[in-house]
């Protein structure tokens, strides 16, 4: 079984249309996570989430809306999509925030905005 | 959370140990240090990590010095599959409403 599943895995969409991103986990974590991955490869923290709640949000464009309908599912809603939003995106859940607990990724979603 | 500094590539024989090097000198007494890796096209995997002791998995061995200014990830026996970018993390114990911040890491070879 998948631990931590997103779909779709591609997406090609043109500028200004709306589109969402779903992840789910099943391995009873608390806290969920959004990480984008440019074209350069770096990989950065977009959101947190711990059982519903948004923990952190850096400095990410307000196009870019998270929800968390449960503690298994974290999607990301994009509205008009731009060009600089091309990448890959990851899905991240772990036990809880803090302390030493590492992170499961899901396979990500390579995002192509034409 | 603590910079670390990676060697940009490596390249190791299939079959011998990889050591992968990291600096970190200015971790803080509460900071872990945390390896992950990124094969080709996959989400980042978690290998291991160490606060002050020396750690082995059925992944790896981590070396941590007893000045806890760096570290060495140890793959005992590398195989093709182990071809990644590998990924020196120092973060936080109460860190994780932070995520992790990912370097550039380094890209591993192995060359059959």
């Amino acid at each position: 079984d998948t631990a931590v599943s997103q779909t779709p895995k591609y997406l090609v969409t043109q500028m200004g249309n709306d589109k969402s991103i779903k992840c789910e986990q099943n391995l009873g974590h608390d806290t969920m996570y959004w990480y984008k991955q440019d074209s350069k490869k770096f990989l950065k923290i977009m959101f947190s989430y711990n059982n519903k709640e948004l923990i952190i949000n850096e400095t990410v464009p307000n196009r870019f809306s998270p929800k968390s309908p449960d503690k298994a599912h974290l999607n990301l809603h994009i509205n008009s999509l731009e060009l600089g939003d091309s990448a890959v995106y990851f899905c991240a859940s772990s036990q809880a925030v803090g302390g030493a607990n590492e992170q499961f990724f899901g396979p990500g979603t390579r995002l192509t905005v034409l | 959370d603590a910079k670390t500094t990676q060697p940009t590539s490596m390249d190791c024989a299939e079959g011998r140990a990889a050591n992968l090097p990291c600096n970190h000198s200015t971790i803080s007494g509460n900071e872990y240090v945390y390896w992950y890796r990124q094969i080709h096209s996959q989400g980042p995997q978690y290998i291991i990590h160490g606060l002050k002791n020396n750690e082995t998995n059925e992944m790896a061995s981590l070396i941590i010095t007893e000045d806890r200014k760096s570290s060495t990830l140890i793959l005992p026996h590398a195989t093709l599959r182990d071809t990644a970018v590998y990924y020196c993390i120092v973060r936080a114990a109460g860190g994780g409403a932070d995520g992790l911040t990912f370097g550039k890491g380094t890209h591993l070879i192995i060359q059959p």
